[in-house]
């Protein structure tokens, strides 16, 4: 079964430090993204990536950046943590030009900076 | 950047009943996807809708690509208790971008 792992489900950090999160898929996908997901604000999109090395911005990059130095690997980096980077984070991969499947997301990591 | 307007933003309904959500935008799309979020998990593709007019069907679950290529409709007979979730549309672009654009979703209640 094709699977986006994402390496934590809980986290609790706390201000200022600097924190990693891991997502790995075996799907061979071009393609990862990152979103943030807040109640009533929906999926938001935080950093992508075409390919090995390559990323691009979302709409929400503040705060945020990401490394991809392996296909199968996309890791969001937050710099500083901050209390209102306390979210709900998903991973998500496709093909490129998409195929059928459109994405596959991650189980997603409950982030809590105090 | 782009925006799907999606609706209602929430619903509480009696297990047996039938369920109707829907999304509109501005934007023309070639591509409708659906969603459903399972409390605590990612989002899990339902549907996906390739065609204007396009109408599929997934046990329960029937979603309409609309005529205009601006909207899409899901709709879910007979709720279950286990239909609880967030449902979210998306949407993807004529120009071909690999992005997605995101309805901020449906939360759906389901009372036993």
């Amino acid at each position: 079964d094709v699977k986006v792992t994402q390496s934590s489900r809980y986290l609790v950090k706390r201000t200022g430090e600097k924190v990693f999160l891991e997502c790995v898929q075996d799907m061979d996908h071009e393609n990862m993204f990152w979103y943030r997901q807040d109640p009533g604000l929906g999926l938001r999109l935080i950093y992508f990536s075409y390919d090995v090395k390559m990323k691009e911005k979302g709409d929400i990059p503040e705060g945020y950046s990401v490394s991809r130095e392996k296909k199968e690997r996309f890791s969001l980096i937050l710099e500083s943590a901050s209390t209102n980077q306390t979210s709900m984070y998903l991973c998500a991969s496709t093909t490129r030009g998409w195929g059928a499947a459109g994405y596959t997301f991650g189980s997603g990591t409950r982030l809590t900076v105090v | 950047g782009q925006q799907l307007n999606q609706s209602p933003q929430s619903m509480f309904i009696q297990e047996g009943e039938d369920v109707s959500m829907n999304c509109t935008s501005s934007s023309i799309f070639n591509t409708w996807l659906w969603y459903k979020q399972d409390p605590g998990e990612g989002p899990v593709l339902l549907i996906a809708l390739y065609k204007a007019g396009e109408l599929t069907s997934n046990g329960r679950l029937t979603a309409q690509f609309g005529i205009t290529r601006k909207d899409s409709f899901l709709n879910i007979s007979a709720s279950i208790p286990s239909d609880v979730g967030i449902y979210f549309c998306a949407g993807r672009t004529q120009g071909g971008s690999e992005k997605l654009v995101f309805g901020k979703g449906t939360k759906l209640t389901v009372n036993p």
